[in-house]
């Protein structure tokens, strides 16, 4: 399976900032996701990202909000736009590389 | 649209018991099923998988169930120990035609288990 490195770890934003959460594999995979994971619940997936197009969106998120970066293979990005205290979550990369693997996560706390 | 979902939010154990987690599942096509294991500050970990052409499957001190009648899936945890405590979640996956996987998971709600020493 793929090893993913994501960071930050966490961070503590001001409301109406934005955010890039950087997503790093350690194999060439063809489609990344991301997902969020608000307190105490389970994962949604937000997009998927393929590279070489523009990422889908699952029902409820937008591209303004949540734009995603793919520039190669191994490498996205998602920002959260505008925050708000709302989107305090733990926002997750994941890959298909013979199974799929998660990063370890973003913590966000919004202010 | 398609959802996962558990029976149980919570479950505590005593250390040395063995642990069963319940999953139910409402789409009739997923053919590929995963559990994971979430520790507190981490992503979810690949704990075992199965396919919709097995009922069965087990791992080191985990069997994973798989009932297509009534759309039931169930993760054992032998002898669990307090290592063990985390949020569990099942997840599925639907192929294409071709067997491929459409890439996308969809979770269930999760499982807090709490071994107790």
């Amino acid at each position: 399976s793929a090893v993913i490195s994501q960071k930050p770890s966490r961070d503590i934003c001001q409301r109406g900032t934005s955010l890039t959460i950087q997503c790093q594999v350690d194999s060439q995979v063809t489609m990344m996701f991301w997902y969020r994971q608000q307190p105490g619940q389970s994962l949604t997936l937000i997009a998927t990202a393929n590279q070489g197009s523009e990422a889908t969106y699952e029902s409820g998120f937008v591209i303004d909000k949540f734009p995603i970066s793919r520039p190669n293979l191994t490498f996205s990005t998602l920002t959260v736009s505008n925050m708000s205290p709302e989107d305090s979550s733990i926002y997750l990369c994941s890959v298909e590389y013979y199974g799929y693997t998660f990063g370890s996560g973003t913590r966000l706390t919004v202010v | 649209g398609e959802s996962v979902g558990l029976h149980l939010p919570t479950l505590s154990v005593q250390e040395g018991d063995n642990s069963i987690i319940n999953c139910a599942y409402s789409n009739s096509a997923s053919d590929y099923f995963i559990w994971y294991k979430q520790e507190s500050g981490k992503g979810p970990q690949f704990i075992i998988d199965i396919r919709s052409n097995m009922d069965k499957r087990q791992g080191q001190r985990v069997t994973v169930l798989l009932n297509k009648t009534v759309k039931h899936l169930s993760l054992q945890i032998a002898a669990t120990q307090p290592g063990d405590s985390a949020v569990y979640f099942c997840a599925e996956n639907k192929s294409n035609a071709g067997g491929t996987s459409y890439g996308k998971l969809t979770f269930g709600q999760g499982t807090i288990l709490t071994v107790h020493p």
